[in-house]
């Protein structure tokens, strides 16, 4: 069976500081990736995705993921953090199943 | 508006009651899904369906049930509400024109609690 792990639970960076939010998943083959952003009491905002061809994705925002086979991660990236960056973030995967599993999350605080 | 439709948004159950939750989708998209959200555990599938007709199960499928007789409808059905059903439900449909063209449309959510 597939899963999704995200290893930090709650993340606090400075405003204009870097980001790295990690992302690791277990799968047989290369699935489908997916990075969602999620504000309080709002539904799911679609960041980027990944499902072949060039490792290092463009998303909205200003972020970007990175596709690492070897690692199994798909870790998200960003140069600069701003204050309305600070929400919760979410790696997924679909396996072609037309459904995703997701991984627990991580809460980013930024600090003025 | 085209999107992912639920109702209701919010709803309080009784113990033992059960109800459905409405999911609707007009994009014509032939792929839908459940998922619960928990605090610490992100979203869980909980059902999920490839076209009218067919569905399967999730990572949580025990205490609910679904059916597709449309492409635009996909309920969740609540037989015995119990307390540890209380959650955000999302519901959501996708698309897959080619390799390249393919994402989720998530519904904003029925916030659910079971007393």
């Amino acid at each position: 069976a597939q899963s999704v792990t995200q290893p930090d639970i709650h993340i606090t960076v400075s405003e204009g500081a870097s980001l790295e939010l990690r992302c690791n998943y277990s799968y047989g083959a290369t699935p489908y990736l997916f990075w969602y952003v999620q504000s309080p009491g709002q539904g799911l905002q679609l960041l980027l995705k990944y499902f072949s061809g060039d490792t290092l994705v463009q998303g909205i925002k200003g972020f970007e993921a990175e596709f690492k086979r070897s690692q199994s991660s798909f870790n998200l990236r960003k140069p600069s953090v701003h204050w309305s960056d600070a929400a919760e973030y979410f790696c997924a995967l679909d396996t072609g199943r037309r459904a995703l599993t997701f991984g627990s999350g991580t809460r980013l605080q930024v600090q003025p | 508006n085209a999107g992912v439709t639920q109702t209701p948004k919010f709803q309080v159950l009784k113990t033992g009651q059960s109800m459905t939750l409405q999911c609707a989708q007009d994009m014509n998209h032939e792929y839908m899904s459940w998922y619960r959200q928990d605090p610490g555990m992100g979203l869980r599938l909980i059902h999920y369906s490839v076209g009218a007709g067919i569905t399967d199960q999730g990572e949580v499928p025990n205490g609910y049930n679904v059916s597709r007789s449309t492409t635009e409808d996909f309920p969740l059905r609540l037989l015995s509400a119990a307390p540890s059903q209380t959650s955000v439900y999302f519901c959501a449909s996708s698309y897959s024109e080619t390799a390249t063209n393919y994402g989720y449309t998530f519904g904003s959510g029925t916030r659910l609690t079971v007393v």
